[in-house]
């Protein structure tokens, strides 16, 4: 059983450069959620897609878009990478962000450098 | 600003010791969680207290949760090695759509010395 899966692990970008984070998790799950996490900052939620179709945006979502594909797959898109994108990024999902109890499954990580 | 601000930011302890760590918050909440995080991996969730729940236990983890003070602990008994990592707390509030908003705060790095 995979869990949640990230690609890719590591990426050097350059100022102005584009690239999308994927993401995929094989639980079922309904919601997704897109967070990056910055020494000092914890983990700030950057999109959500509560379910299938839907997307809404989270506490730092400038600079970025997201994309629910299907119900498995949930992608991040930085369309022109600036430094202050330099971060590592979490995919997570919860079986329904309406639960009560919406206990997170997060990926490993991607950790992006943007020069 | 974050929700959930972890206590202390550091700590380390000898093997078999216990560790407390303190996480306080600032609005109400649905239930608060906690979390583990090895070094250079995705966090783990480890327990979930109800904001109508003051205490619960999981293996060698006892979590308390006082709203009158905004503040939950977590401690972790007899401590190994392998506890080495950082410990977030997450705050759950929902909001107006019904969605629960999981908001983490900024961590207590752990390390227990064998």
């Amino acid at each position: 059983n995979a869990g949640v899966t990230q690609t890719p692990k590591f990426q050097v970008l350059k100022t102005g450069q584009s690239m999308t984070l994927q993401c995929a998790q094989d639980m079922n799950h309904n919601s997704m959620y897109w967070y990056r996490q910055d020494p000092g900052m914890g983990l700030r939620l950057i999109y959500y897609s509560a379910s299938e179709g839907t997307t809404d945006k989270g506490e730092v979502p400038n600079g970025y878009n997201v994309s629910r594909l299907n119900k498995r797959e949930f992608s991040l898109r930085l369309e022109s990478a600036a430094p202050s994108q330099t971060s590592v990024y979490f995919c997570a999902s919860s079986p329904w962000i309406i639960s009560g109890a919406n206990v997170l499954t997060f990926g490993a990580g991607s950790r992006l450098t943007v020069l | 600003s974050q929700q959930g601000e972890e206590d202390p930011q550091a700590l380390s302890i000898q093997e078999g010791e216990n560790a407390t760590m303190n996480c306080s918050y600032k609005t109400s909440i649905n239930n608060l969680q906690w979390y583990r995080q090895n070094s250079g991996r995705g966090l783990v969730h480890l327990i979930l207290i109800r904001s109508n729940e003051r205490e619960k236990h999981s293996g060698r983890l006892r979590v308390t949760l006082d709203t009158s003070k905004k503040s939950s602990s977590l401690l972790i008994t007899a401590s190994r090695a392998a506890d080495t990592a950082s410990y977030f707390c997450a705050t759950s509030s929902l909001s107006n759509f019904g969605n629960e908003k999981l908001t983490f705060g900024t961590g207590t790095r752990l390390t227990i010395i064998p």
